[in-house]
């Protein structure tokens, strides 16, 4: 079965400075989705960024990023500039292309910015 | 409002009482998940419904009896909990079908359970 670590249960960053945070997954298949949520304190998950592991290209979104490394089962997430809105638990997902609902998470990583 | 409500934001119950979950999701989708998160842990699907029809049950014990009367509704009906059953219960919609896109799951804010 499909798993995916978190090995940074908690991270600090300086407001507008830039945080990476870990995720590594373990699988057999050769094309899968990938994804990073937040989850802020008001508890509502939210996608922030999406990969496609058949694309060589890491996604973007606006001050996010991810550093998809296929051969080494890595998905790193990028986030530049940090901003207070941006302290939340980040969770990092997996999905299968043959169980579209079976989603596998990450324990999460909570991630804290100073102002 | 949001694409996917739930109702109640927190609940106390005792290990006798019967209480239900509510969810809904005003996003067109097909296929609504439970979702247990406990803390310092990964998340934990408990029941996928299709269409109505339930497609996955993980292992969950008899005491959660989900229900799912049309696309836009879940419930999660509760009877005898315990306390280890204490977390925050996450309801989560997509549309069924995958492609290249992949189906995002959106998910409601929780209702934070603590059982006495």
């Amino acid at each position: 079965a499909q798993t995916v670590t978190q090995s940074q249960p908690e991270m600090s960053v300086q407001e507008a400075e830039t945080v990476t945070l870990s995720c590594t997954y373990d699988t057999s298949e050769s094309d899968y989705y990938l994804f990073w949520y937040k989850q802020p304190p008001s508890r509502q998950m939210i996608l922030v960024i999406r990969q496609e592991a058949y694309k060589q290209q890491n996604a973007t979104e606006n001050r996010f990023s991810v550093n998809f490394q296929k051969a080494a089962k890595s998905f790193s997430l990028k986030i530049s500039d940090s901003q207070l809105g941006d302290a939340a638990m980040y969770f990092c997902a997996y999905r299968s292309p043959y169980n579209n609902n079976d989603m596998r998470f990450g324990a999460g990583t909570r991630l804290t910015v100073k102002p | 409002e949001t694409g996917v409500t739930q109702t109640p934001r927190h609940l106390v119950m005792g290990m006798t009482n019967k209480k239900s979950l509510k969810c809904e999701q005003h996003l067109g989708h097909n296929a609504m998940y439970w979702y247990k998160q406990s803390a310092k842990k990964p998340l934990e699907l408990m029941f996928v419904y299709n269409f109505k029809e339930q497609t996955e049950n993980n292992s969950v014990p008899s005491r959660f009896s989900p229900e799912c009367p049309n696309s836009s509704h879940l419930f999660l009906h509760l009877h005898t909990l315990q306390p280890e059953d204490s977390a925050l219960y996450l309801c989560a919609s997509s549309h069924v079908s995958g492609g290249p896109v992949g189906n995002i799951q959106y998910f409601g804010a929780g209702t934070r359970l603590s059982v006495l």
